[in-house]
């Protein structure tokens, strides 16, 4: 089946570093690729998108890059605070079907 | 802003009973989608709906799944006889028609299913 491999599964910041995650997929075809925060016993919600005819795309504190060639895609938080504590999950849809990452629980210490 | 909802929140049963899961999708939203999320884990595709038939299934949706749109608003998910391994989180999504739009998924709250 299709995979997509997320990287760290943990990752631990102080309150105002940045974090960043990371995500790789096998099937060059996607052309869409999300990133979901979960909060412990929420839904995920959508934080940020790239299509494929993107290199960066920037929200506040909060970026995604994608490099097609390598076929990863990354999220950048910075000046993170504690309300970022969560499970991030990065997805990719070659098709009509959504495959999510493993997950990063990211904690920031205040 | 327009929501997914679900119901039940909270669904526990006995081993071997059937289950169905509701969902009302956003109302202008033609794909449907479940998911499952076994606690601790990832969020994993089970099945996703358009024009009334199923569009994509996962490994996980064997014959003991199923699903319906039984009128123009819920979007159901049945379990046959449950299994203790699908306790788990079920997510309901929808996403629209059109062209980039129908990227952007919106999930429902869920509904934890506990099988005793």
């Amino acid at each position: 089946g299709e995979n997509v491999e997320q990287h760290p599964s943990t990752l631990s910041v102080q309150e105002g570093d940045s974090a960043v995650i990371k995500c790789t997929y096998s099937d060059s075809a996607s052309n869409y690729f999300p990133w979901y925060k979960q909060e412990l016993g929420k839904r995920p919600q959508l934080i940020i998108d790239i299509r494929s005819n993107v290199g960066e795309k920037k929200d506040q504190r909060i970026a995604v890059t994608l490099n097609k060639t390598a076929k990863h895609f990354s999220l950048h938080i910075t000046e993170t605070q504690p309300e970022d504590s969560a499970v991030y999950f990065c997805a990719w849809r070659p098709g009509n079907q959504f495959y999510f990452g493993t997950g990063t629980s990211l904690t920031v210490i205040p | 802003e327009p929501e997914v909802t679900q119901t039940p929140s909270h669904q526990v049963t006995q081993m071997g009973q059937e289950v169905i899961l509701r969902c009302v999708p956003i109302s202008n939203h033609l794909y449907f989608y479940w998911y499952r999320q076994i606690l601790g884990q990832k969020v994993e595709f089970l099945v996703s709906f358009y024009n009334n038939e199923i569009s994509e299934k996962s490994e996980i949706f064997d014959d003991q799944f199923s699903v319906e749109r039984p009128d123009g608003s819920n979007f159901t998910l049945k379990i046959r006889s449950t299994k203790l391994e699908d306790s788990a989180m079920y997510f309901c999504a929808s996403t629209a028609d059109k062209l980039v739009a129908k990227n952007i998924q919106y999930f429902g709250a869920g509904t934890r299913l506990s099988v005793l």
